[in-house]
């Protein structure tokens, strides 16, 4: 099983809908992430965790919101959705008593607003 | 703040050449370098990392990356590629100095796509 699931893996939305993003991890951390990645990009960061009580904003944050309901778990929002939120969403993990945490990353959820 | 410029965004090789994709990183503060890949249809995985030590780390799959300080450089080299390595790379970067919210985020390059031709 993986260690980092993402649900949906593709969803197709129209714009003004509001729509979650999920994403589990079995591994133990405490670290979360939302990236985006968009072609010629790269992955841009959107929200990160570093407990459950611990939300920070990315730097391309404007429009979404998370949620860390858990240590497992963290969700991303678009309240709104707009076009150019279309993009593949990436949630990752990693592990604050690591030396250098490194991030795990969950297989994605390619997401289409029209 | 850190950024990334990956200087290639496409690098076509034939099958057993030699490739490298090119990393530049630029950064007020001492970092921590790593590459990850990504093969079609999923997620990121980590090919290798350097954090302090011997200039030229070795990763997974016959990948290397040499960290030059003086060019802020963290170039990926491959003696010899074969089809299986097409995927899309991307170097990405951390601040080495624990402390502080931006302690253990990435910030990500804009990726090579590296297609490998038989």
């Amino acid at each position: 099983d993986a260690d980092v699931t993402q649900t949906p893996r593709n969803r197709i939305t129209k714009t003004g809908k509001r729509i979650m993003l999920e994403c589990s991890q079995t591994k133990g951390h405490d670290r979360m992430y939302w990236y985006r990645q968009d072609p010629g990009l790269g992955l841009r960061l959107i929200y990160y965790s570093f407990d459950v009580k611990d939300i920070n904003k990315g730097e391309i944050s404007d429009g979404y919101s998370v949620s860390r309901q858990a240590q497992a778990k963290f969700s991303l929002s678009l309240e709104s959705a707009i076009p150019n939120q279309t993009a593949l969403y990436f949630c990752a993990t990693s592990d604050s008593f690591q030396y250098q945490e490194t991030q795990y990353f969950g297989p994605g959820t390619r997401l289409l607003v029209l | 703040a850190q950024s990334v410029t990956q200087l290639d965004s496409q690098v076509p090789v034939f099958e057993e050449a030699p490739v490298e994709l090119r990393c530049n990183y630029s950064s007020s503060v001492s970092v921590y370098l790593f590459w990850y890949v990504q093969y079609p249809n999923q997620g990121l995985q980590l090919l290798l990392k350097y954090l302090s030590g011997s200039t030229l780390v070795k990763g997974i799959n016959g990948f290397e990356a040499e960290f030059n300080k003086s060019q802020t450089s963290f170039h990926l080299r491959k003696p010899s590629v074969h089809i299986s390595d097409t995927a899309e790379y991307f170097c990405a970067v951390s601040k080495s100095v624990a402390g502080g919210t931006s302690y253990g985020k990435l910030t990500f390059g804009q990726g090579t796509i590296l297609t490998v031709h038989p």
